[in-house]
């Protein structure tokens, strides 16, 4: 079964400054989806940004980014220019390739993000 | 605007009651899945639906029901039988359905706080 680890339960970061959020999975497919969920305050979930597994080029999103080492499992988000409005819980997630009937996306546990002015 | 709603954002129930937490979408996704989230916690999965008038259960479905007679809704009773009812509902949706390539993220309601004494 895949599963999604994200070891750092909280963060900190001072403002503008550049923080990484770690994520690594566990999958024996070879063909799968990344994302990365940000859940503020609000507790709305919101997306922020997503990775095939069969592309090599690593996403970006305006000041977010991934490092995403296929060979390593291994799925980071790389937040720069940090502001205010980032502090958020942030949720590593998975999904297989194709639908099946009982296809599910794994959540990782999360990770709490500190801003500091 | 299109979305997914659940109502309401507050729910107050006495042990013992049985109570239903809406979700409703109207993105035209086949997919729908509700999550529990307890005080800085994760996801966990309830129940998901690929397709009409079949669903799937998730992680913690014990104590939980859902029916799925529509593709835009999919509502969760939480019954006398959950034992620890009180958390946050989060409801979702994601565009693709059973043999379809899963590289849609999901959508999600703003969430139901339900508590009960």
């Amino acid at each position: 079964a895949q599963t999604v680890t994200q070891s750092q339960p909280e963060m900190s970061v001072q403002e503008a400054e550049t923080v990484t959020l770690s994520c690594t999975y566990d999958t024996s497919e070879s063909d799968y989806y990344l994302f990365w969920y940000k859940q503020p305050p609000s507790r709305q979930m919101i997306l922020v940004i997503r990775q095939e597994a069969y592309k090599q080029q690593n996403a970006t999103e305006n000041r977010f980014s991934v490092n995403f080492q296929k060979a390593a499992k291994s799925f980071s988000l790389k937040i720069s220019d940090s502001q205010l409005g980032d502090a958020a819980m942030y949720f590593c997630a998975y999904r297989g390739f194709v639908m099946n009937r009982d296809d599910k996306i794994i959540f990782g546990k999360g990770t709490r993000l500190h801003i500091l002015p | 605007d299109g979305g997914i709603t659940q109502s309401p954002k507050y729910l107050f129930r006495k042990e013992g009651q049985n109570v239903t937490l809406s979700c409703e979408q109207n993105l035209n996704h086949d997919a729908m899945y509700w999550y529990r989230q307890d005080p800085g916690q994760g996801l966990r999965l309830i129940y998901y639906s690929q397709i009409v008038n079949d669903f799937q259960k998730g992680d913690i479905a014990e104590g939980y029901s859902v029916s799925r007679e529509k593709k835009e809704s999919f509502p969760l009773t939480v019954t006398s039988a959950q034992k620890n009812p009180t958390a946050f509902y989060l409801c979702a949706s994601s565009i693709d359905g059973v043999g379809q390539r899963a590289n849609y993220e999901q959508y999600f309601g703003p969430g139901t706080r339900l508590t009960v004494t």
